[in-house]
């Protein structure tokens, strides 16, 4: 079974600023197979990235992922508003196709 | 407009049993593989069940097998969860959510959320 953990718990970061969230596989995610998802308080989450680096329809380029192998990264470029929320990764190449636990991303 | 629709969910004891539903609008609901994940209270997400385009390919994640039966109606664009011998570790919000392939066969990427229906387990 693939484990995902993500860094930091919690960012804490200005309007503006650039972020970097991580998230480590235990094991080699099958072809990149590694997508992200937004959710903000009391809603469904939303699909930002998938294929590790492909951004979802929709999604504003501020947001880009990379990465490969067991280290992936979501870079959000210059924070807006709206970006405050939990971020999860999800490695979905190999069953189980495990979520990691959140990265938290707060106003400072 | 697009959109996933959840109902069903509700308070009952541990190892009753529950039907949640998801009315699907606005996209060819065929063309699409489903699924169902769940989200226990402050905690993060948990992939619970899934299904093919067609309804011929049904998968579960280990929590769920021989509990939870995921079904698909084409004809009226729904899809369901029927769970069975629930737990208390089974309370949570659970989403419907399409999946990104258009092949039928899922691509385990889910584009379209609905806003959930919570499910609490508990005596």
């Amino acid at each position: 079974e693939i484990v995902l953990t993500q860094s930091p718990g919690t960012l804490s970061l200005s309007p503006g600023e650039r972020a970097t969230l991580s998230c480590r596989a235990t094991q080699s995610v099958t072809s990149n197979y590694l997508a992200w998802y937004q959710q903000k308080l009391g809603q469904a989450p939303r699909l930002l990235i998938y294929g590790a680096s492909i951004r979802a329809t929709g999604i504003p380029d501020r947001f880009s992922g990379s990465g490969s192998g067991t280290d992936f990264t979501l870079t959000i470029s210059r924070l807006e508003p709206e970006d405050f929320a939990v971020y999860y990764c999800h490695q979905y190449g190999t069953s189980p196709r495990n979520f990691g636990q959140g990265t938290r991303l707060e106003i400072k | 407009e697009v959109q996933l629709l959840e109902s069903g969910g509700g308070l009952l004891q541990p190892g009753g049993s529950l039907r949640l539903s998801c009315a699907a609008s606005g996209f060819t609901f065929s063309s699409f593989p489903m699924n169902w994940v769940r989200q226990a209270p402050g905690k993060g997400l948990e992939w619970v069940s899934g299904i093919s385009g067609s309804g011929g390919s049904t998968y579960y994640a280990d929590s769920v097998k021989g509990r939870f039966t995921i079904a698909r109606d084409n004809s009226k664009n729904m899809l369901y969860l029927q769970m069975n011998s629930l737990r208390a570790e089974d309370t949570a919000v659970y989403y419907c959510a399409k999946d990104r392939s258009t092949t039928g066969w899922p691509y385990w990427n889910f584009d379209l959320w609905g806003r959930g229906t919570l499910v609490t387990v508990s005596s």
